[in-house]
């Protein structure tokens, strides 16, 4: 089956710097993975996905990047602020889109 | 659009009692999920529809869960009897193609 495992469990940076999340997938066939966003109290928010034919995508102060050769996903934001605090998901699914398999999560620490 | 709509938005029962979580979709999406979150196992998917249809119930713990999708718009998630490490938040989903979108998640305690 497919595990989705996340490096840090908490990042802490000052508002203004920019951010990597990190997150690592077991299943080479993996085609298709989201990053998802969720505050407290919240469900997961969509940030951004990216398909496997592509190794990076930007998307407003957001870039994903996709090493499949190491089976390595990561979310950068730039300029974070302290309304990005939260806990980031990493989420993949495929081959051919099923279902998708979540990472442990992320916390996001924002200090102003 | 209202986006995935969950109630109740919290729950709090008695052991032995049964809970029903209910979910209406986003119009037009075609696949319904349901997840779990705790903190010891992050977020486990349940069970998944398409076009109304149980795809993978795999992810349902035991015979005390069930869940249904009568209509297009509609689903549940029974817990029959509850039991308090069933207390966790339950997340529904929706999607149109591989997109998720979350409901707000109906928090369950069960004492």
């Amino acid at each position: 089956g497919e595990s989705v495992g996340l490096h840090l469990p908490t990042l802490s940076v000052q508002e203004g710097d920019n951010s990597i999340i990190n997150c690592a997938y077991s299943n080479s066939a993996s085609d298709y993975f989201i990053w998802y966003k969720q505050e407290s109290g919240k469900g997961p928010q969509f940030i951004i996905d990216i398909r496997s034919n592509m190794d990076k995508r930007q998307g407003q102060r957001v870039t994903v990047l996709l090493n499949k050769t190491v089976k390595h996903l990561s979310l950068q934001i730039a300029a974070t602020q302290p309304g990005d605090s939260a806990v980031y998901f990493c989420a993949a699914a495929g081959p051919g889109y099923s279902t998708l398999t979540f990472g442990k999560g992320t916390m996001l620490l924002v200090s102003p | 659009d209202a986006g995935v709509i969950q109630s109740p938005r919290h729950e709090v029962t008695e052991m032995g009692q049964e809970v029903t979580l209910r979910c209406k979709p986003i119009s037009g999406h075609n696949s319904l999920f349901w997840y779990r979150q705790t903190m010891m196992r992050g977020l486990e998917l349940l069970i998944y529809f398409n076009n109304n249809v149980p795809i993978d119930d795999s992810g349902m713990p035991e015979d005390r869960f069930s869940a249904k999708m009568p209509n297009a718009s509609f689903s549940t998630l029974k817990i029959q009897p509850s039991e308090p490490r069933d207390s966790a938040v339950y997340f529904c989903a929706s999607s149109r193609r591989d997109e998720q979108y979350f409901g707000p998640g109906t928090r369950l305690t069960v004492t």
